[in-house]
């Protein structure tokens, strides 16, 4: 089954400063990878997905992501954070290694993101 | 407008009762899910279904039971039989399982007294 490890649980940026979540992941067939957003008492948000195509993925808010094969990694950033930006994000895989698996979808631990003025 | 209907936001039981969280979509997708969250341990999977009339166990069924008696529903019963009930339940859909990505509704917190 695949899985995916999102480094560090909490992060603090200025606001204005770069942001940068890490996310990697496990699989031994080509993954489908999402990040997700959450504000408090609600659900998620899809920011950004790769599914093969363009391995440089833009999203909403200005975020994006970076699909690097070679290091497993599929890593969130964002050039200048805002305060808006203070919410958990969450990286998550589609598992398609085999057919009990098909349709599953795995999710990191999360990141809470606190912008500081 | 289209999305994911999730109710009640908040319930309260007492321990030894049965609940059922109700989750209901219009955006004509197949693919329904049950995620279960608890601080610091992401989403958890509990059930999911992507056709009508059937499901498939997630990582932590135990405790749990599902329908899928119709395309836009998939309510969660929450058994006595849960240990730690007491958790934020979020239900999600897709247009194809695994796929495409996951809408998820508002979520229902669970709290067991």
């Amino acid at each position: 089954a695949q899985s995916v490890t999102q480094l560090g649980s909490h992060v603090s940026v200025s606001e204005g400063a770069l942001v940068l979540l890490r996310c990697n992941y496990s699989s031994s067939v080509p993954p489908y990878l999402f990040w997700y957003v959450q504000y408090p008492n609600q659900g998620l948000q899809l920011l950004l997905k790769y599914t093969s195509a363009a391995t440089l993925v833009k999203g909403i808010n200005g975020f994006e992501a970076e699909f690097k094969k070679s290091e497993t990694s599929f890593h969130l950033t964002k050039p200048s954070a805002h305060m808006s930006d203070a919410a958990e994000y969450f990286c998550a895989v589609s598992d398609r290694t085999s057919a009990d698996s098909w349709g599953k979808f795995q999710f990191g631990a999360g990141t809470q993101v606190v912008v500081t003025p | 407008d289209g999305g994911i209907t999730q109710s009640p936001k908040y319930l309260f039981r007492k321990e030894g009762q049965n609940v059922t969280l109700s989750c209901e979509q219009n955006l004509n997708h197949d693919a329904m899910y049950w995620y279960r969250q608890d601080p610091g341990q992401g989403l958890r999977l509990i059930y999911y279904s992507q056709i009508v009339n059937d499901f498939q166990k997630g990582d932590i069924a135990e405790g749990y039971s599902v329908s899928r008696e119709k395309k836009e529903s998939f309510p969660l019963t929450v058994t006595s039989a849960q240990k730690n009930p007491t958790a934020f339940y979020l239900c999600a859909s897709s247009i194809v399982a695994g796929v495409e990505e996951l809408f998820f509704g508002e979520g229902s917190r669970l709290t067991v007294l």
